[in-house]
């Protein structure tokens, strides 16, 4: 069984870092490229950003370019998304999501975590 | 970058009606399109993919149509566990999603 769980999420505020992380198992993680995507509180979908299974692929919506990092590390099975400068409107319900492909595109997520939830506020 | 609009953003109907959803996208994206179904307080489950392809698992009643700018999600006959809301989301290229559509009881 295909699981995701991310962590790391908290009350954190403006201009500070948060690093969040996402466990996966039931899939050979190295198969596929991993992706986070986020959801503001009453609010849709927002894609983040993605990496592809070698992490040779990388992409970030232009929300948050220059400030967040992801990465991943395969031996551990795990996702991770540095988020640096947050700011109020980075807060949200932030999703680890697997893809059907080892490549950054398709993004067609058939797997999701339960998400992990950032606050950015003062 | 590539839009997706829903309509309409809230639907109110009765259990046994069938329920049609839009998505219309800025430009073609051909068939890179799917549907995912939202519950309150839980993830996006995968419905529909490639436009028309109904992922495993997922009941029959579920059905997408479209290709190019326009899409439809159908439900034929709503059940009581589809009242969430539903997201299209377009993956041609950077992901863009849809602004949901909440299916409410009637």
């Amino acid at each position: 069984e295909v699981q995701l769980v991310e962590s790391g999420g908290g009350l954190v505020q403006p201009g500070r870092s948060l690093r969040l992380s996402c466990a996966a198992s039931g899939f050979t993680f190295d198969d596929y490229a991993m992706h986070w995507v986020r959801q503001a509180p009453g609010k849709g979908l927002e894609w983040v950003s993605g990496i592809s299974w070698n992490s040779g692929s990388i992409g970030y919506a232009d929300s948050v370019k220059g400030r967040f990092t992801i990465s991943r590390d395969n031996a551990k099975n795990s996702l991770y998304l540095q988020m640096n400068s947050l700011r109020a409107e980075d807060t949200a319900l932030y999703y680890c999501a697997k893809v059907r492909t080892w490549e950054l595109l398709p993004m067609l997520f058939d797997y999701w975590g339960q998400g992990t939830l950032v606050t950015v506020s003062s | 970058d590539i839009q997706m609009t829903q309509s309409p953003s809230t639907l109110s109907a009765s259990v046994g009606d069938r329920v049609t959803i839009t998505c219309r996208a800025s430009q073609s994206i051909s068939s890179w399109l799917a549907w995912y179904q939202q519950k309150p307080g839980k993830a996006p489950k995968l419905l529909i993919y490639k436009a028309s392809s109904l992922e495993s698992g997922v009941p029959s009643r579920f059905s997408g149509s479209g290709s190019g700018t326009e899409f439809t999600l159908t439900i034929s006959s709503l059940q009581p566990d589809d009242f969430a809301t539903y997201y299209c989301q377009q993956y041609n290229s950077y992901p863009a999603f849809g602004q949901g559509t909440k299916v409410e009881i009637k």
